[in-house]
C-alpha cells in the first residue's frame, strides 16, 4: 500500500528553521516527482515546492529563497528545510506525489498533512 | 502564473442534485487539470486528471470536461458522502497553481 507520512511539524517561533519530513512506503522514491502543498487555516491548497527524479527544483514565489526540497533515494524520503519562518508560513503542510499517464500529470497520492504554527 | 477561478466559491444543495462546479484559467492550455475532493481535517484525494480522466475508484457520478480556459466538475446526483471542498489544480506550467475551492453544504 502507498503511503506517505509526514513529520517534523509543530510550535516554531518566527524565524525559526524547521525541517519536514515525508517518509514513502509501498513504492521508491527514486522512481518519482514529488511536491508540497500547504493549506493556511481555514484556507484553499497553495502548492509550495516540487522536485524531479533528476533533481529538477521548482518553487512557488511565497517560499523562494526560504525554504529548500530535496530527497534521498537511500531513505525513501522528501524533505522540506523550512528557513526564516513567518507568521503566515503557519499552514498544514502536505506531501504529494506526482502520477503521469496519458499526458496528464496529476496528484495521485497525499501524506496525511502536518500542521506547522508560527508563533512566539 | 496560469490563476485559477473557481465558481462558485461556495454552493448549497440537496442530496440528488447535479451540481456543477467550473474553473475558469488566466490563459488557455492543454487538458493538464485535476480535481481533487478534500474533507475537512483530510487529505485532498484525487477526483479527475488529464481534465476529464475518473480517477480508479471514483465514482461515476463525478465527471469532468472542459478545454482551453474553461473547465467544469459535475456530480450528476449528489450523495451524502460528497459533501466537500472541491480544487481544481493546473499541470500546465510552474508555479503549479489550484482554484480558490468550491465548498459544497447540505441545503
Amino acid at each position: 500500500e502507498v503511503q506517505l507520512v509526514e513529520s517534523g511539524g509543530g510550535l516554531v517561533q518566527p524565524g525559526g528553521s524547521p525541517r519536514l519530513s515525508c517518509a514513502a512506503s509501498g513504492f521508491t522514491v527514486s522512481t518519482y516527482e514529488f511536491n508540497w502543498v500547504r493549506q493556511a487555516p481555514g484556507k484553499g491548497l497553495e502548492w509550495i515546492s516540487y522536485i524531479s527524479g533528476s533533481g529538477s527544483l521548482y518553487y512557488a514565489d511565497s517560499v523562494k529563497g526560504r525554504f529548500t526540497i530535496s530527497r534521498d533515494n537511500a531513505k525513501n524520503s522528501v524533505y522540506l528545510q523550512m528557513n526564516s519562518l513567518r507568521a503566515e508560513d503557519t499552514a498544514v503542510y502536505y506531501c504529494a506525489r506526482s502520477a503521469f499517464w496519458s499526458g496528464s500529470y496529476y496528484f495521485d497520492h497525499w501524506g496525511q498533512g502536518i500542521l506547522v504554527t508560527v508563533s512566539s | 502564473a496560469i490563476q485559477l477561478i473557481q465558481s462558485p466559491s461556495s454552493l448549497s444543495a440537496s442530496v440528488g442534485d447535479r451540481v456543477t462546479i467550473t474553473c475558469r484559467a488566466s490563459k488557455a492550455f492543454s487538458s493538464t487539470l485535476a480535481w481533487y475532493q478534500q474533507k475537512p481535517g483530510k487529505a485532498p484525494k484525487l477526483l479527475i486528471y488529464g481534465g476529464s480522466n475518473l480517477e480508479t475508484g471514483v465514482p461515476s457520478r463525478f465527471s469532468g470536461s472542459g478545454s482551453g480556459a474553461d473547465f467544469t466538475l459535475t456530480i450528476s446526483s449528489l450523495q451524502p458522502e460528497d459533501f466537500a471542498s472541491y480544487y481544481c489544480q493546473q499541470f500546465n506550467s510552474f508555479p503549479l497553481t489550484f482554484g480558490g475551492g468550491t465548498k459544497v453544504e447540505i441545503k
